[in-house]
């Protein structure tokens, strides 16, 4: 079974300042991991993947985040965060390459506070 | 091109009428996803197609669900009757053929609302 816990449901921060969103996942299997982000009353649109290779993955909009197997946990990270960056973000995982559907976290509300 | 279309984008209804919801994925793509979003339950597969065939259905909640793909442009996603618990927002998505991790591209999603 493949699972996907994102750590705290609400994050706050300042504008300028780190943005970290936490993603920890269980496979037995080498995962292929993803970040979405929603925006109110949007679909959810890709921020960032990994599949193979390069364990740190730079996305859009100066996200990046790093795979890293021996703490089995993909998080989110942004230098500096921005006004627009206020949104929810899901990470989500496929292990299994014979079923494609994506399996989600319960997602982190980012607030930034100007 | 347009993105996935669904539609409608709201829909309210009352308990035990039947609820057509219909999405276009993009073109060219080979696979497309049914997702359902709610408070309680986050977000979570319902079914998905490949090459308009459904590969999983165990997310489907119970056979008041239904979803077809007549052709590779177009699926519904059928509930019959309606309950007030089904009440959520109902995401297509879709993504081309190929690697595991090839993107899924969401649409707009409808907001369900059964009172």
């Amino acid at each position: 079974a493949q699972s996907v816990t994102q750590l705290g449901s609400h994050v706050s921060v300042s504008e300028g300042a780190l943005v970290l969103l936490r993603c920890n996942y269980s496979s037995s299997v080498p995962p292929y991991l993803f970040w979405y982000v929603q925006y109110p009353n949007q679909g959810l649109q890709l921020l960032l993947k990994y599949t193979t290779g390069a364990t740190l993955v730079k996305g859009i909009n100066g996200f990046e985040a790093e795979f890293k197997k021996s703490e089995t946990s993909f998080h989110l990270t942004k230098p500096s965060a921005h006004m627009s960056d206020a949104a929810e973000y899901f990470c989500a995982v496929i292990t299994d390459t014979g079923r494609r559907a994506l399996t989600f976290g319960s997602g982190t509300r980012l607030q930034v506070q100007p | 091109d347009a993105g996935v279309i669904q539609s409608p984008r709201h829909e309210v209804t009352e308990m035990g009428q039947e609820v057509t919801l219909r999405c276009k994925p993009i073109s060219g793509h080979d696979y497309l996803f049914w997702y359902r979003q709610t408070m309680m339950r986050g977000l979570e597969l319902l079914i998905y197609f490949n090459n308009n065939v459904p590969i999983d259905d165990s997310g489907m909640p119970e056979d008041r669900f239904s979803a077809k793909m007549p052709n590779a442009s177009f699926s519904t996603l059928k509930i019959q009757p309606s309950e007030p618990r089904d009440s959520a927002v109902y995401f297509c998505a879709s993504s081309a053929f190929g690697q595991v991790g090839n993107e899924q591209y969401f649409g707009p999603g409808t907001r369900l609302t059964v009172t």
